[in-house]
């Protein structure tokens, strides 16, 4: 099992480009995350998906939008990217029951000139 | 929402020490998980450990969510222990999110 994979792992973007993070996961799992993490500080979450075609806001979700058309697949979607979403984005998965441990993947580092 | 705090933030070993690091939130919670970031940005799980104690080889965790505080426990430490250690819960009430403490970095020296 790969576990959880992201695609693509660096990324250099200038301000008002978009760009689409991919996040699949090959463990059945149903509930899905993306997270992002700046300089000194923990995760932030930005969005999750409690199932196939359902999304909810987290934390920080302004400025992305998400989708999740497959199980298995979540992507995270910058509109117009902006320099304060530069950060390293890291997504998760878990079965949704408990115990509802999460596994992230490497993380895509993402920098906005 | 809940605050998970951390401490130390930093700490600095010689191989072969010991170490206590600390995990204090401030509600209940579902769902309380240790991880360790290598130098290299990888998330590795440590302990899923809502309460009770759990050992893995060198390390082992204690949560008593009674008094709403989480320790993990490295022992014997090597270089490759170096990295930041986070604690994240899932506190009742707040979905299926964790939410992360800021860490505690970790410097194993030779």
């Amino acid at each position: 099992n790969a576990g959880v994979t992201q695609t693509p792992k660096f990324r250099v973007l200038k301000t008002g480009q978009s760009m689409t993070l991919l996040c699949a996961q090959d463990m059945n799992h149903e509930y899905m995350y993306w997270y992002r993490q700046d300089p000194g500080m923990g995760l932030r979450l930005i969005h999750y998906s409690v199932g196939e075609g359902t999304t909810a806001k987290g934390e920080v979700p302004d400025g992305y939008n998400v989708s999740r058309l497959k199980k298995q697949n979540f992507l995270l979607g910058l509109e117009s990217a902006a320099p304060s979403q530069t950060s390293v984005y890291f997504c998760a998965s878990s079965y949704g029951t408990l115990p509802n441990e999460q596994f992230f993947g490497p993380g895509t580092r993402l920098t906005v000139l | 929402g809940i605050q998970v705090e951390q401490s130390p933030p930093d700490l600095i070993l010689q191989e072969g020490a010991n170490s206590t690091l600390r995990c204090n939130f401030s509600d209940s919670v579902n769902n309380l998980q240790w991880f360790h970031q290598n130098p290299w940005g990888q998330l590795i799980n440590l302990f899923y450990i809502p309460s009770g104690t759990k050992q893995n080889g060198r390390l082992s965790a204690t949560t008593v969510a009674t008094e709403r505080y989480s320790l993990l426990y490295i022992s014997s430490s090597q270089t490759t222990d170096s990295g930041v250690y986070f604690c994240a819960v899932v506190y009742q009430g707040g979905s299926e999110k964790l939410v992360f403490g800021k860490g505690t970095k970790l410097t194993v020296n030779p």
